[in-house]
């Protein structure tokens, strides 16, 4: 059984670029869930899909977007980064809408905003 | 809407019982979880409890009341790789998303 992988480990950007990050889910798991963790503090909730569509969505602007894909993994898109979108971003994989309890994470990926 | 309390800080000494508190407000209750996140590492689910009373999974248990929105996470015969931060979580009303408390960071004192 595959885990929940994320890619890259690490990225450097600049204000107001734009960055993709990508997620594998767990093998089986049809839910994908993001999240952006600052230092020192809890993973905050950006958005979840399930089945490829935006099942909830938490206090992030538009131009944070996502995707689905039919094999189940995910995007995360950021554009017009800012200072502020420096953080861990987490994705987490489920087996089903219905049990979002038990989430598995992947490694992160470290945004750097210069 | 959601809101969770832990302490911050937590210390113990090795061997040691710790026990780690989360309160909870919100407005549609489905469940208290609890995750791991050692430092530079993913939050690892630990344990989730729906109804009241205390859930056992080695030397970590979990307990709920949901008459006093608290519940907490008790690691026993306490290891150095215990000493990470701890989250206590819960669904928002929607059920669609997990809401993470700030965090316990437990320290292990040798």
């Amino acid at each position: 059984e595959t885990g929940v992988t994320q890619s890259p480990t690490h990225l450097i950007k600049t204000r107001g670029q734009q960055v993709t990050l990508r997620c594998s889910s767990q093998s089986g798991h049809n839910t994908v869930s993001w999240y952006q963790q600052a230092l020192g503090q809890g993973p905050q909730f950006i958005f979840q899909y399930y089945r490829e569509e935006e099942n909830g969505r938490g206090n992030f602007p538009p131009r944070f977007s996502g995707l689905q894909f039919p094999n189940y993994s995910s995007e995360l898109n950021v554009n017009a980064l800012e200072l502020d979108d420096s953080a861990l971003y987490l994705c987490a994989s489920s087996s089903g809408q219905g049990s979002p309890d038990t989430q598995y994470f992947g490694p992160g990926t470290r945004l750097t905003v210069l | 809407g959601q809101s969770l309390e832990q302490p911050s800080e937590v210390t113990a000494v090795e061997g040691a019982i710790v026990q780690i508190n989360c309160t909870y407000q919100t407005s549609g209750f489905y469940g208290l979880s609890w995750y791991q996140q050692h430092d530079g590492g993913a939050p690892t689910f630990l344990s989730y409890n729906a109804l009241d009373g205390l859930e056992e999974t080695g030397r970590f248990s979990s307990f709920l009341s949901r008459s006093d929105s608290y519940g907490y996470l008790l690691l026993q015969e306490l290891q150095m790789k215990d000493s990470a931060s701890y989250f206590c979580a819960v669904r928002d009303e929607s059920g669609d998303k997990i809401i993470f408390g700030k965090g316990t960071r437990l320290h292990i004192l040798p």
